[in-house]
């Protein structure tokens, strides 16, 4: 398995709801990626977790909580959004460093309403 | 920390003729230097990458070159086909120490490829 698999694809949510965005990966990578991009613009990091504890967090606010349970999978936690929070959310995944291999998901497209 | 700039941000060309986008950096440090390709609606695509080892690296109509002296890389794609058309980022990693798993991007190409 090469794949890095986020869920959901496409997610509608209002500014008072509480939401999960799910990543999973089965190989082997002990480095996972959150990144948020809008629409024609780079990826922007927010999180990345090496060995299953977040080592940079790009000073994202905290309506936005990322959470490793084991080396396989990410979730990003979101409450409170706000209407400009509405992107493309990006996993990704490496082995160790990104000239290992940097893998990304194919993304959750979310929406504020 | 790193700065990728990365020009043209707009480029057509007709097809079965050649692109190049050119990327900058500012950090010395920065030994890693993937291209990414991202279609519409999809995720980037790692396309061709380079270390700084390396000057140059090929894999069929895709190329890239580095100059570390100069600190830039370029992304050359020859005889290009109307598939080629996507939005192409550069980017830059030390991938070691405080800065592990982090890649600079480029503000991206929009390269369009006419029939």
């Amino acid at each position: 398995d090469t794949e890095v698999t986020q869920t959901p694809k496409h997610l509608v949510m209002g500014m008072t709801n509480k939401k999960s965005l799910k990543c999973e990966q089965h190989m082997g990578h002990r480095a996972m990626y959150w990144y948020k991009q809008k629409a024609k613009k780079p990826p922007e990091l927010m999180f990345v977790y090496s060995y299953e504890k977040l080592s940079i967090n790009e000073s994202v606010p905290s309506r936005f909580s990322p959470e490793c349970p084991n080396s396989s999978l990410l979730n990003l936690h979101l409450h409170a959004l706000q209407p400009e929070d509405s992107a493309l959310y990006l996993c990704a995944s490496s082995p160790l460093g990104v000239d290992y291999g940097y893998t990304f998901g194919s993304g959750t497209r979310l929406t504020v309403v | 920390g790193e700065n990728v700039e990365q020009h043209p941000s707009t480029l057509s060309v007709q097809e079965g003729d050649s692109a190049v986008i050119k990327c900058t950096y500012s950090d010395s440090a920065s030994n890693y230097f993937p291209w990414y390709k991202q279609e519409l609606g999809k995720r980037p695509q790692l396309i061709i990458d380079i270390r700084s080892n390396v000057g140059e690296k090929k894999d069929q109509r895709i190329a890239v070159t580095l100059n570390k002296t100069a600190k830039h890389f370029s992304l050359h794609i020859t005889e290009t086909q109307p598939e080629d058309s996507a939005v192409y980022f550069c980017a830059a990693s030390s991938g070691r120490g405080s800065t592990l798993g982090r890649l600079y991007f480029g503000r991206g190409t929009q390269l369009t490829v006419w029939p």
